[in-house]
């Protein structure tokens, strides 16, 4: 069986352009999570979608933005990419969005924006 | 606001040693603690989830403990082997989504 998946792995972008990310969570697998891991840091969350709808959002500005579509697949988007958003994107899946759930991570989305 | 924090940052030791990260956050409310492994510019794989109602959670080597009452938890990892370096990331989930700790770098020497 095939795991979190998410593309493109690597991306680099210059200052105001914008970006989109993608993950495909594991077959079955409902809930949907992202996050922004900075070099040298723990991830901090950013959103969490289940069911297509938000279901948690992390401190993170207004241009940043994410989407669950009908077969449980994502999308992050970040619009005027500031150098401060280069960073590994994770994403993360799961059952359902109970706690004590197993989180599942994808090898990540390297961005740098120069 | 929930702090978690990994002590030591980095950790080398020679092959075959027995080991222990320790992590500690300030909100005693949660729901469960997990422990973590990132491989350099990779993805993370769980390794332990501890609920809040258990002690500790065991998986071949490694061997998780939860004290809630102190905000505590520790990761034991036994005889240490080359394949265990690797970055061991503690997280807990309350009432906000996982928080994670900067880690621990660990490095086991041949």
């Amino acid at each position: 069986d095939a795991g979190v998946t998410q593309s493109p792995t690597h991306l680099i972008k210059t200052r105001g352009q914008h970006v989109t990310l993608r993950c495909s969570p594991i077959s079955g697998h409902k809930s949907v999570s992202w996050y922004q891991q900075v070099l040298g840091q723990g991830p901090q969350f950013i959103f969490q979608y289940y069911e297509k709808e938000e279901r948690g959002r992390g401190n993170f500005p207004d241009r940043f933005s994410a989407r669950q579509f009908p077969n449980y697949s994502s999308e992050l988007n970040v619009n005027a990419l500031l150098l401060g958003d280069s960073a590994l994107y994770l994403c993360a899946s799961s059952l359902g969005d109970s706690s004590n759930e197993k989180l599942f991570f994808g090898s990540g989305t390297q961005l740098s924006v120069l | 606001k929930q702090e978690v924090t990994q002590i030591p940052a980095a950790l080398s030791v020679p092959e075959g040693e027995n080991l222990v990260l320790n992590c500690s956050f300030t909100d005693s409310a949660i729901y469960n603690l997990q422990w973590f492994r990132q491989d350099p510019g990779k993805g993370l794989t769980s390794l332990l989830l501890i609920q809040s109602s258990q002690r500790e959670q065991t998986s071949g080597r490694l061997n998780a403990s939860l004290d809630k009452s102190s905000g505590r938890s520790t990761l034991y990892i036994a005889a240490s082997q080359p394949g265990d370096s690797a970055t061991y990331l503690c997280a807990v989930e309350g009432n906000t989504p996982l928080v994670f700790g900067k880690g621990t770098r660990l490095s086991v020497i041949a």
